[in-house]
């Protein structure tokens, strides 16, 4: 079957640095996604990442291994307002997303 | 109207009822979705539709239906609503090569 695996929560410092994994277990791989959803509102996009290494954007920072079948999502200079969750997707070989159950992270001052 | 917008917001429906919940998109995108979202689980991909005129099945798409008359309209009715029905629904829309989506505010609908 397939499966995304990703942390349920985690807690981090207001400033400090917070890295968010993703694993995955798919019918073929055609990109991974990182969505952000503040409580009560919709997702929305982050990162896109289909080869290998490091995409940077700003704070946020994804990270993609297709042959080990993880990504992280990097979050820098964590602010109060980057309490969320975190949603990791896969794209497997129909161009069907496969989506982990999101991780919740919350900041603290 | 911009980008994509869902009704009503949220809902609360008797089982057994008939119930549609309705989205719209500006974006003149192709490809519209319908998920559920429940506690614990990640997304969940009910119905979708790769262009106008045509419609496919997803992971849970039992109870529900949609249809696609034009690009911009996609509802999705639940015939007979039931209470494991009771979930956030997001309608999405894609129009880019990379595939990202573009989400509604949501549904947020209760059988009882």
């Amino acid at each position: 079957g397939q499966n995304i695996d990703q942390p349920t929560e985690m807690t981090a410092t207001e400033g400090a640095i917070v890295q968010i994994n993703c694993t995955y277990q798919t019918s073929g791989f055609n990109g991974l996604f990182w969505y952000q959803q503040h409580a009560g509102e919709a997702p929305t996009f982050l990162s896109y990442n289909v080869l290998d290494g490091l995409e940077e954007k700003g704070r946020f920072s994804s990270f993609l291994s297709r042959s080990k079948g993880y990504s992280y999502l990097l979050l820098k200079e964590l602010q109060m307002k980057d309490s969320a969750s975190y949603l990791c997707a896969v794209r497997d070989s129909n161009y069907q997303l496969i989506w982990g159950a999101g991780t919740k992270l919350i900041i603290k001052p | 109207i911009a980008g994509i917008t869902q009704a009503p917001t949220s809902q609360i429906l008797a089982a057994g009822r008939r119930m549609t919940l309705r989205c719209t998109q500006d974006m003149r995108h192709n490809a519209m979705y319908w998920y559920r979202q429940d506690l614990g689980l990640g997304l969940r991909l009910i119905h979708y539709s790769n262009t106008a005129g045509t419609t496919g099945k997803g992971e849970v798409p039992d109870g529900y239906s949609v249809s696609r008359a034009n690009t911009d309209d996609f509802p999705l009715t639940l015939a007979s609503a039931v209470p494991s029905q009771t979930s956030v629904y997001f309608c999405a829309s894609s129009g880019r090569e990379s595939g990202e989506l573009f989400f509604g505010e949501g549904s947020r609908l209760t059988v009882l």
